[in-house]
Protein backbone atom coordinates (compact mmCIF):
# COMPACT_ATOMS: atom_id res chain seq x y z
CA UNK A 1 0.00 0.00 0.00
CA UNK A 2 1.40 3.61 -0.64
CA UNK A 3 2.33 5.20 2.57
CA UNK A 4 0.85 8.38 4.19
CA UNK A 5 2.10 11.33 6.00
CA UNK A 6 0.82 12.95 8.95
CA UNK A 7 1.75 14.77 12.19
CA UNK A 8 3.12 13.13 15.23
CA UNK A 9 0.79 15.04 17.18
CA UNK A 10 -1.85 18.14 17.44
CA UNK A 11 -3.87 19.87 20.17
CA UNK A 12 -6.93 21.16 19.79
CA UNK A 13 -9.94 23.02 22.32
CA UNK A 14 -12.74 21.28 23.41
CA UNK A 15 -15.81 22.22 21.24
CA UNK A 16 -13.91 23.51 18.35
CA UNK A 17 -13.45 21.86 15.15
CA UNK A 18 -10.84 19.68 14.60
CA UNK A 19 -8.95 18.97 10.95
CA UNK A 20 -6.26 16.39 11.08
CA UNK A 21 -3.96 16.26 7.37
CA UNK A 22 -3.04 13.27 5.46
CA UNK A 23 -0.62 13.25 2.80
CA UNK A 24 -0.72 10.69 0.09
CA UNK A 25 1.29 11.84 -2.82
CA UNK A 26 1.58 8.54 -4.30
CA UNK A 27 -2.00 7.38 -3.71
CA UNK A 28 -3.11 5.35 -6.89
CA UNK A 29 -6.16 5.23 -8.30
CA UNK A 30 -7.54 2.50 -6.42
CA UNK A 31 -6.37 2.90 -3.05
CA UNK A 32 -9.50 3.73 -0.68
CA UNK A 33 -8.56 6.43 1.86
CA UNK A 34 -9.38 5.11 5.56
CA UNK A 35 -9.37 6.98 9.06
CA UNK A 36 -9.27 4.62 11.99
CA UNK A 37 -8.63 5.93 15.68
CA UNK A 38 -7.82 4.48 18.86
CA UNK A 39 -8.36 5.91 22.56
CA UNK A 40 -5.79 4.73 25.23
CA UNK A 41 -5.53 1.14 26.00
CA UNK A 42 -8.23 -0.14 23.48
CA UNK A 43 -8.23 -1.49 19.72
CA UNK A 44 -8.69 0.82 16.80
CA UNK A 45 -12.21 1.86 15.66
CA UNK A 46 -13.50 2.95 12.25
CA UNK A 47 -13.93 6.28 12.09
CA UNK A 48 -14.50 6.64 7.90
CA UNK A 49 -13.22 6.20 4.32
CA UNK A 50 -13.12 7.63 1.13
CA UNK A 51 -12.09 7.11 -2.15
CA UNK A 52 -12.97 10.71 -4.35
CA UNK A 53 -15.75 12.46 -3.34
CA UNK A 54 -16.02 13.91 0.04
CA UNK A 55 -18.04 11.67 2.70
CA UNK A 56 -19.74 12.40 5.85
CA UNK A 57 -20.58 10.16 8.59
CA UNK A 58 -21.74 10.85 12.07
CA UNK A 59 -18.47 10.72 13.50
CA UNK A 60 -16.88 12.59 11.25
CA UNK A 61 -16.37 14.39 7.69
CA UNK A 62 -13.63 13.46 5.14
CA UNK A 63 -12.30 15.73 2.59
CA UNK A 64 -10.44 14.47 0.00
CA UNK A 65 -8.33 17.00 -2.28
CA UNK A 66 -8.84 17.13 -5.91
CA UNK A 67 -5.98 15.57 -6.94
CA UNK A 68 -6.46 12.85 -4.06
CA UNK A 69 -2.95 13.72 -2.49
CA UNK A 70 -4.22 14.92 0.48
CA UNK A 71 -7.07 14.24 2.63
CA UNK A 72 -8.20 16.17 6.08
CA UNK A 73 -10.29 14.19 8.75
CA UNK A 74 -12.91 17.09 10.38
CA UNK A 75 -14.41 16.63 13.52
CA UNK A 76 -16.59 18.84 13.86
CA UNK A 77 -16.90 19.66 17.41
CA UNK A 78 -14.28 18.02 19.73
CA UNK A 79 -14.59 16.22 23.08
CA UNK A 80 -12.66 15.21 25.63
CA UNK A 81 -13.42 11.77 24.11
CA UNK A 82 -11.60 12.25 20.71
CA UNK A 83 -8.52 12.18 22.36
CA UNK A 84 -7.21 9.36 20.43
CA UNK A 85 -4.52 8.54 18.07
CA UNK A 86 -5.56 9.49 14.48
CA UNK A 87 -4.55 6.65 11.44
CA UNK A 88 -5.34 7.88 7.88
CA UNK A 89 -4.59 4.65 5.58
CA UNK A 90 -4.36 3.89 2.39
CA UNK A 91 -6.18 0.35 1.15
CA UNK A 92 -6.21 -0.20 -2.44
CA UNK A 93 -9.41 -2.22 -4.20
CA UNK A 94 -9.54 -5.80 -3.15
CA UNK A 95 -6.75 -5.82 -0.24
CA UNK A 96 -8.31 -7.05 2.82
CA UNK A 97 -5.49 -5.97 5.16
CA UNK A 98 -5.08 -2.69 7.40
CA UNK A 99 -1.21 -1.48 7.57
CA UNK A 100 -1.15 1.08 10.06
CA UNK A 101 1.38 3.64 10.07
CA UNK A 102 2.63 6.04 13.43
CA UNK A 103 -0.57 8.59 13.29
CA UNK A 104 -1.41 11.59 14.67
CA UNK A 105 -1.40 11.46 18.40
CA UNK A 106 -4.64 14.60 19.28
CA UNK A 107 -5.05 15.86 22.50
CA UNK A 108 -7.75 17.87 23.53
CA UNK A 109 -7.42 21.12 25.41
CA UNK A 110 -10.96 21.23 28.46
CA UNK B 1 -23.38 -2.73 15.35
CA UNK B 2 -20.48 -4.88 14.78
CA UNK B 3 -18.68 -6.26 17.93
CA UNK B 4 -15.80 -7.75 18.06
CA UNK B 5 -14.88 -9.35 21.50
CA UNK B 6 -11.66 -10.17 22.56
CA UNK B 7 -11.08 -12.44 26.23
CA UNK B 8 -8.63 -11.99 28.49
CA UNK B 9 -8.43 -8.05 28.29
CA UNK B 10 -5.49 -8.92 30.39
CA UNK B 11 -3.41 -11.33 31.30
CA UNK B 12 0.14 -12.48 33.26
CA UNK B 13 2.01 -15.46 32.54
CA UNK B 14 5.68 -16.86 33.71
CA UNK B 15 8.15 -17.50 30.76
CA UNK B 16 8.09 -20.62 29.42
CA UNK B 17 3.93 -21.28 29.73
CA UNK B 18 1.61 -20.67 27.23
CA UNK B 19 -1.11 -18.23 26.89
CA UNK B 20 -4.51 -18.50 24.51
CA UNK B 21 -6.43 -15.55 23.56
CA UNK B 22 -9.88 -15.68 22.22
CA UNK B 23 -11.39 -13.38 19.49
CA UNK B 24 -15.41 -13.54 18.79
CA UNK B 25 -17.37 -11.66 16.32
CA UNK B 26 -20.66 -11.39 18.47
CA UNK B 27 -23.43 -10.65 15.81
CA UNK B 28 -21.97 -11.68 13.03
CA UNK B 29 -20.06 -14.04 10.88
CA UNK B 30 -16.77 -13.29 9.98
CA UNK B 31 -14.60 -15.82 7.52
CA UNK B 32 -11.87 -14.08 7.83
CA UNK B 33 -9.59 -12.37 11.19
CA UNK B 34 -6.51 -10.23 11.64
CA UNK B 35 -4.48 -10.69 14.44
CA UNK B 36 -2.18 -7.44 15.45
CA UNK B 37 0.53 -6.66 18.05
CA UNK B 38 1.00 -3.18 19.17
CA UNK B 39 4.60 -2.62 21.46
CA UNK B 40 4.46 0.41 24.14
CA UNK B 41 4.29 3.80 22.11
CA UNK B 42 4.13 1.83 18.43
CA UNK B 43 1.83 1.79 15.95
CA UNK B 44 0.12 -2.03 15.61
CA UNK B 45 1.77 -4.29 12.97
CA UNK B 46 -0.17 -7.19 11.68
CA UNK B 47 1.00 -10.63 12.95
CA UNK B 48 -1.39 -13.00 10.43
CA UNK B 49 -4.65 -13.40 8.85
CA UNK B 50 -6.83 -16.18 10.16
CA UNK B 51 -9.02 -17.77 7.92
CA UNK B 52 -11.91 -20.04 8.87
CA UNK B 53 -11.65 -23.26 7.92
CA UNK B 54 -7.55 -23.29 7.05
CA UNK B 55 -3.85 -22.05 7.77
CA UNK B 56 -3.56 -18.61 8.86
CA UNK B 57 -1.11 -16.97 6.73
CA UNK B 58 1.25 -14.81 8.81
CA UNK B 59 3.55 -11.84 7.85
CA UNK B 60 7.06 -11.67 7.00
CA UNK B 61 9.64 -12.28 10.55
CA UNK B 62 6.16 -13.79 12.57
CA UNK B 63 7.00 -17.12 14.47
CA UNK B 64 4.20 -19.35 13.11
CA UNK B 65 5.33 -22.02 15.55
CA UNK B 66 5.09 -19.96 18.18
CA UNK B 67 1.82 -17.79 17.70
CA UNK B 68 -0.51 -20.78 17.07
CA UNK B 69 -3.78 -19.31 15.19
CA UNK B 70 -7.10 -21.42 15.17
CA UNK B 71 -9.78 -20.06 13.30
CA UNK B 72 -12.37 -22.90 13.91
CA UNK B 73 -15.74 -21.01 13.73
CA UNK B 74 -17.04 -18.19 11.82
CA UNK B 75 -17.22 -16.55 15.03
CA UNK B 76 -13.80 -17.65 16.82
CA UNK B 77 -10.09 -17.25 16.23
CA UNK B 78 -7.93 -18.16 19.08
CA UNK B 79 -3.74 -16.74 18.89
CA UNK B 80 -2.04 -19.17 21.08
CA UNK B 81 1.56 -17.76 22.18
CA UNK B 82 3.51 -20.43 22.70
CA UNK B 83 6.93 -20.49 25.07
CA UNK B 84 5.90 -16.98 26.34
CA UNK B 85 9.37 -15.05 26.99
CA UNK B 86 9.23 -11.61 28.14
CA UNK B 87 9.94 -10.35 24.89
CA UNK B 88 6.63 -11.20 23.94
CA UNK B 89 4.92 -9.08 26.39
CA UNK B 90 2.51 -6.62 24.25
CA UNK B 91 -0.92 -5.65 23.47
CA UNK B 92 -2.51 -8.25 21.19
CA UNK B 93 -5.71 -6.66 19.15
CA UNK B 94 -7.81 -8.51 16.80
CA UNK B 95 -9.90 -7.92 14.19
CA UNK B 96 -12.83 -9.48 11.73
CA UNK B 97 -14.47 -7.95 8.72
CA UNK B 98 -17.95 -7.70 8.75
CA UNK B 99 -19.06 -8.06 4.41
CA UNK B 100 -16.88 -7.60 1.77
CA UNK B 101 -13.13 -7.50 1.22
CA UNK B 102 -13.22 -4.12 0.94
CA UNK B 103 -15.71 -3.78 4.70
CA UNK B 104 -13.90 -1.96 7.42
CA UNK B 105 -12.83 -3.27 9.92
CA UNK B 106 -14.06 -3.89 13.53
CA UNK B 107 -11.47 -4.60 16.35
CA UNK B 108 -11.39 -6.07 19.67
CA UNK B 109 -10.55 -4.33 22.80
CA UNK B 110 -7.08 -5.83 22.80
CA UNK B 111 -5.38 -8.41 25.20
CA UNK B 112 -2.65 -6.72 27.22
CA UNK B 113 -0.10 -9.51 28.15
CA UNK B 114 2.70 -9.70 30.40
CA UNK B 115 5.36 -12.27 30.50
CA UNK B 116 7.33 -12.47 33.59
Amino acid sequence: DAKTTQPNSMESNEEEPVHLPCNHSTISGTDYIHWYRQLPSQGPEYVIHGLTSNVNNRMASLAIAEDRKSSTLILHRATLRDAAVYYCILRFFGNEKLTFGTGTRLTIIP
Amino acid sequence: GAVVSQHPSRVICKSGTSVKIECRSLDFQATTMFWYRQFPKQSLMLMATSNEGSKATYEQGVEKDKFLINHASLTLSTLTVTSAHPEDSSFYICSARLGQINSPLHFGNGTRLTVT
